[in-house]
């Protein structure tokens, strides 16, 4: 079965370095997301994307963040400046359709910013 | 604001028992609700989505029902085992128009089925 994949699986950076993760959707889908869970804390909605701009984002998707699909495959997340506060598990997740579609998750970038 | 509600955030249950969990949301229309199963350091799974004009859906030991009056959702896993032991994650969409709408998940219920 098609699944979501996700590089690195873990990350570690320092305050202030920019980061860029990874994300392969499954191919025939048309809708990409990221999702972040703080340790301990609820899966939280960043940002969605369709045709090639950001369709939704959160309060949390400010200035710092940033999502790019470079060519037919793959979707990234940036962060350029990191904060402590940014340390979380960060998930992508593609679907076929609008949101009444099922999402399917990829096993997350655990991101730790020290 | 929007507000989701899942009953409890851990729940033990007898192998061969069935696991009742409970989602309730507030200052929500939503025009279906979405359950995922979250294992320790994966992403969510999908498991079943439900319609706000249905009731109650079935897959394999699993139903869900949706009282759209009460503002809840209830999930059952029948003859409950050991491997269903995970964290159950209710999610519904965030605004009731189309697009790429992102979902707004629950805090998640751990159920630990013991044998």
């Amino acid at each position: 079965e098609p699944e979501v994949t996700q590089t690195p699986s873990h990350q570690v950076t320092q305050m202030g370095q920019e980061v860029i993760l990874h994300c392969v959707p499954i191919s025939n889908h048309l809708y990409f997301y990221w999702y972040r869970q703080i340790l301990g804390q609820k899966v939280e909605f960043l940002v969605s994307f369709y045709n090639n701009e950001i369709s939704e984002k959160s309060e949390i998707f400010d200035d710092q963040f940033s999502v790019e699909r470079p060519d037919g495959s793959n979707f990234t997340l940036k962060i350029r400046s990191t904060k402590l506060e940014d340390s979380a598990m960060y998930f992508c997740a593609s679907g076929t359709g609008t949101g009444s579609s099922p999402l399917h998750f990829g096993n997350g970038t655990r991101l730790t910013v020290t | 604001s929007q507000k989701i509600e899942q009953n409890s955030e851990a729940l033990n249950i007898q192998e061969g028992k069935t696991a009742t969990l409970t989602c309730n949301y507030t200052n929500y229309s939503p025009a279906y609700l979405q359950w995922y199963r979250q294992d320790p350091g994966r992403g969510p799974v999908f498991l079943l989505l439900i319609r706000e004009n249905e009731k109650e859906k079935r897959k394999e030991r699993l139903k869900v029902t949706f009282d759209t009056t009460l503002k809840q959702s209830l999930f059952h896993i029948t003859a409950s085992q050991p491997a269903d032991s995970a964290t159950y994650l209710c999610a519904l969409d965030s605004y009731s128009g189309g697009g790429a709408d992102g979902l707004t998940f629950g805090k998640g219920t751990h159920l630990i089925i013991q044998p």
